[in-house]
């Protein structure tokens, strides 16, 4: 099966600078590639997703590149605000089902 | 709220109980998942159903874990005979096929089980 692995697990950056999660996936057949963000005590929301047949997409401060060769794709947040601590979740499939999740990169903005 | 529901949010029960969880899914979704998060990891994918058809289940799903959908509706996850280590979050989420963007999950707040 597909397994996702994502980096850092902790992550700490000053208000307005950036911040870049990494991930790698396992099996070439994953064709989305979706960023969920899970505040504390809350359910996890999509923030972003990307298909195989781009290799990047932005959405305001947040961006997210891929690269199918080498089986990794990013999360990068711009101009970093307090309201975007939390758990960050990478995830991959195929068809749109079954995602695999990362195990999370907790991010902390210093004022 | 138009949004995932799950019932109840939080149950403690003693090993060796039965529990039941219920899951209100967005109504025009015809796709349910189940997951199970445990603290510091990402959801791990339990079973789906495409509407009333549960279409696969994960080999974590052992035989004390039933999941019905029994009119495409709502969902419910049973766990028989509970274990220490079934403790988790479990979430359910939904999906449409013709959603925009598709394929969408769509969570709800989560149902946190503690067994002791």
């Amino acid at each position: 099966g597909e397994n996702v692995e994502q980096h850092p697990s902790t992550l700490s950056v000053q208000e307005g600078d950036s911040a870049v999660i990494k991930c790698t996936y396992s099996d070439s057949a994953s064709n989305y590639f979706p960023w969920y963000k899970q505040e504390l005590g809350k359910r996890p929301q999509l923030i972003i997703d990307i298909r195989s047949n781009v290799g990047e997409k932005k959405d305001q401060r947040i961006a997210v590149t891929l690269n199918k060769t080498a089986k990794h794709f990013s999360l990068h947040i711009t101009e970093t605000q307090p309201e975007d601590s939390a758990v960050y979740f990478c995830a991959a499939s195929i068809m749109d089902y079954k995602l695999s999740f990362g195990a999370g990169t907790t991010v902390t903005v210093r004022a | 709220d138009t949004g995932v529901s799950q019932d109840p949010r939080h149950k403690i029960t003693k090993r060796g109980q039965n529990v039941t969880f219920r899951c209100d899914p967005i109504s025009e979704h015809n796709r349910l998942y189940w997951y199970r998060q445990t603290l510091g990891q990402g959801p791990e994918f339990l079973t789906y159903f495409q509407n009333e058809a549960q279409l696969e289940k994960s080999r974590l799903l052992s035989d004390r874990f039933s999941a019905e959908r029994p009119k495409g509706s709502f969902s419910t996850l049973e766990i028989q005979r509970t274990e220490q280590g079934d403790s988790a979050m479990y979430l359910c989420a939904s999906s449409s096929t013709s959603g925009r963007p598709p394929g969408e999950l769509f969570f709800g707040e989560g149902s946190r089980l503690t067994v002791l």
